[in-house]
């Protein structure tokens, strides 16, 4: 099955700087990858997902890179702000429109990232 | 829209009990998975519910259930609670355009004693 190893899995930087995150994944067939932002006490929210068909997606401060040659995606926020901290997560699965019906997600262990004001 | 909800949010029980969780998914999705996080193991599928059906299954053991109802909102069971249950179980859905994209409630929290 699928394995998804991410790093780091602890990031401290100070406020305005940027932040990257890294994730691998082992089956090539995976070709959907979101990303998720998970607050103390609440659940994972999507913060940003990328498909096979595109190397990379912005949206404002976050951006996230896809290399399927070398199966590995990556995260990058820039300026980043006090309310950034949180815990982080990859995950990869298959998407819809390629047919079958396992969209099971696959997560990376996480990384805490904690902006310092 | 309103978002996922799960209840109750915090749950105690004691050793070989049993428990059942609530999840009522995003109007319009069709698609109910649930998760298990932990901090040893992180994030592991458990099932996934598709108009009332299991569609996947992790590998957990049997006493791991669950089910869906015709309104989509679906429930899980643990049967003979573990010490190793104490978890916070989420649930996701999904539906739409993208089938794929997976929106989390906000979870219950287990506490087996």
């Amino acid at each position: 099955g699928e394995n998804v190893e991410q790093h780091p899995s602890t990031l401290s930087v100070q406020e305005g700087d940027s932040a990257v995150i890294k994730c691998t994944y082992s089956d090539s067939a995976s070709n959907y990858f979101p990303w998720y932002k998970q607050e103390l006490g609440k659940g994972p929210q999507l913060i940003i997902d990328i498909r096979s068909n595109v190397g990379e997606k912005k949206d404002q401060r976050i951006a996230v890179t896809l290399n399927k040659t070398a199966k590995h995606f990556s995260l990058h926020i820039t300026e980043t702000q006090p309310e950034d901290s949180a815990v982080y997560f990859c995950a990869a699965s298959l998407e819809a429109s390629f047919g079958g019906s396992n969209y099971k997600l696959t997560f990376g262990k996480g990384t805490l990232l904690t902006v310092n004001p | 829209k309103a978002g996922v909800t799960q209840t109750p949010r915090y749950l105690i029980k004691t050793r070989g009990q049993q428990v059942t969780l609530s999840c009522s998914p995003i109007s319009g999705h069709r698609s109910v998975s649930w998760y298990q996080q932990t901090p040893g193991q992180g994030l592991q599928f458990l099932f996934e519910y598709f108009s009332e059906t299991q569609r996947n299954k992790g590998n957990f053991p049997g006493r791991f259930s669950g089910r869906q109802f015709s309104n989509s909102r679906s429930e899980m069971n643990v049967s003979t609670l573990e010490l190793g249950d104490s978890a916070l179980y989420l649930c996701a859905s999904s539906g739409g355009r993208f089938q794929e994209t997976q929106y989390f409630g906000p979870g219950t929290r287990l506490l087996v004693l």
